[in-house]
């Protein structure tokens, strides 16, 4: 079955590094992204990256994968208190049409 | 590009009536739209899979006869919750996809319904 697991919570000092995990059960998917979502707000694709890759990187987001222990992260350099929000790792499975199962999302804060 | 529209944002109604939402694709065609559904501080959950000229696709515990969905071009699919009861208040998002879909999925701004 799919699940897709995330921490609650992170905290972090503005200019520093920001580390979100996200681990999944299904091996199958086909990309895998990463969502930010503000407060009353719909979600906002911020990266994606496709399951035969390792790494991306775009601007300040970096995403690494690692297939064999089923775990994503997104690496967010220089954090900005406009970074403050939950963040939502997703898989999609295309023989599926596409379907994203989300993971329960990682609340960040950003402190001055 | 990729922008996804809600309409409307907020809505407060009467037990008993129904709520139409619209979601639209602005500056891409989409060939499938998706019905999510989230609680407050959860996860997003999926309730059905619109395709442009099919019935929708619900998943499982979700009732397709209180949750309407019609996907009548390649820009609009509405959800309509039909007899809407206090239970059925939450924060409603839709997504759209393009045709290849390997861009992921484009969500709206969300509507937020109240049913008093």
């Amino acid at each position: 079955g799919e699940d897709v697991e995330q921490s609650l919570f992170l905290s972090v000092r503005e200019g520093d590094s920001s580390v979100i995990n996200c681990t999944y059960t299904d091996s199958s998917s086909t990309y895998l992204y990463w969502y930010k979502q503000e407060p009353g707000a719909g979600l906002q694709l911020l990266t994606y990256i496709f399951s035969n890759m390792d790494m991306k990187q775009d601007q300040r987001l970096t995403v690494l994968l690692n297939k064999k222990d089923k775990h994503l992260s997104l690496r967010i350099a220089d954090t900005q208190t406009g970074d403050s929000a939950i963040y939502f790792c997703a898989e999609s499975f295309q023989a599926a049409g596409n379907k994203l199962t989300f993971g329960g999302g990682t609340r960040v804060l950003v402190k001055p | 590009g990729a922008v996804v529209s809600q309409h409307p944002s907020r809505v407060i109604c009467k037990s008993g009536t129904s709520v139409k939402i619209e979601c639209r694709s602005l500056d891409f065609q989409a060939t499938t739209m998706f019905w999510y559904r989230q609680f407050p501080k959860k996860s997003l959950m999926l309730m059905a899979t619109s395709n442009e000229g099919s019935k929708a696709t619900y998943e499982q515990g979700v009732e397709k006869d209180k949750f309407l969905i019609n996907h009548a071009s390649l820009t609009l699919s509405t959800l309509t919750v039909t007899s809407a009861h206090p239970e059925d208040s939450s924060f409603y998002i839709c997504s759209a996809q393009d045709s290849w879909g390997g861009n992921g999925q484009f969500f709206g701004p969300g509507t937020r319904l109240t049913v008093l």
